[in-house]
């Protein structure tokens, strides 16, 4: 059984399309997190979530909403969606923040 | 702005050979995650080290946190094809938001 999944794997899309990046994990985490991975693989934290409450939002563009419907889930929309939007996101959860797991990621490209 | 600055960036070795990444900060982290990434995965935790001075082992990598808590290394003796790969190293500003800030990563190659 795969601990964190998230789907799709991989997003093709035009630029101004609206998309969903789906997470959910079952490991019975509080928190669950999103994060962006760019071309030069440098990994960013974008937001995250204990019990469904928002716990960090980072200076990301408002086109990003992340929404927790339970705390095994933590979906990442995505508005108006532009060339610079081109990256790998990864979902996370952790018990312990010492302790992250990591899905394998959704590969977005933006055309 | 929070910056963990991760050196070497790029490594390309014969096997046998040891190496050595390091993290480096101005920040004081509650904690310092290592981690490998393989092509088209996602980052697996290798080790946390909590305290300062801490020296973790696993198997052929040592892990080191600094006395003030602001950096750490990663050694590996006698590298091996497998030992391949994205590392990155990751601080946690807080244990109450579970911030983790990246290094920029180390890619590791190899050689047989």
């Amino acid at each position: 059984d795969t601990a964190v999944s998230q789907t799709p794997k991989y997003l093709v899309t035009q630029m101004g399309n609206d998309k969903s990046i789906k997470c959910e994990q079952n490991l019975g985490h509080d928190t669950m997190y999103w994060y962006k991975q760019d071309s030069k693989k440098f990994l960013k934290i974008m937001f995250s979530y204990n019990n469904k409450e928002l716990i960090i939002n980072e200076t990301v563009p408002n086109r990003f909403s992340p929404k927790s419907p339970d705390k095994a889930h933590l979906n990442l929309h995505i508005n108006s969606l532009e060339l610079g939007d081109s990256a790998v996101y990864f979902c996370a959860s952790s018990q312990d923040p010492n302790i992250q797991y990591f899905g394998a990621g959704t590969r977005l490209s933006v055309l | 702005t929070q910056l963990l600055e991760q050196s070497p960036q790029f490594l390309s070795i014969q096997e046998g050979e040891n190496l050595t990444v390091y993290c480096n900060s101005s920040s004081v982290f509650s904690s310092l995650q290592w981690y490998r990434q393989e092509p088209g995965e996602g980052p697996v935790l290798l080790v946390t080290v909590v305290t300062g001075g801490e020296v973790k082992k696993l198997k052929r990598l040592t892990f080191q946190f600094g006395d003030a808590r602001k950096d750490s290394s990663l050694h590996i003796t006698a590298a091996q094809p497998g030992d391949t790969g994205l590392y990155l190293c990751a601080g946690l500003l807080s244990s109450n938001t579970g911030k983790l800030i990246f290094g920029q990563g180390t890619t590791l190659q190899v050689k047989p």
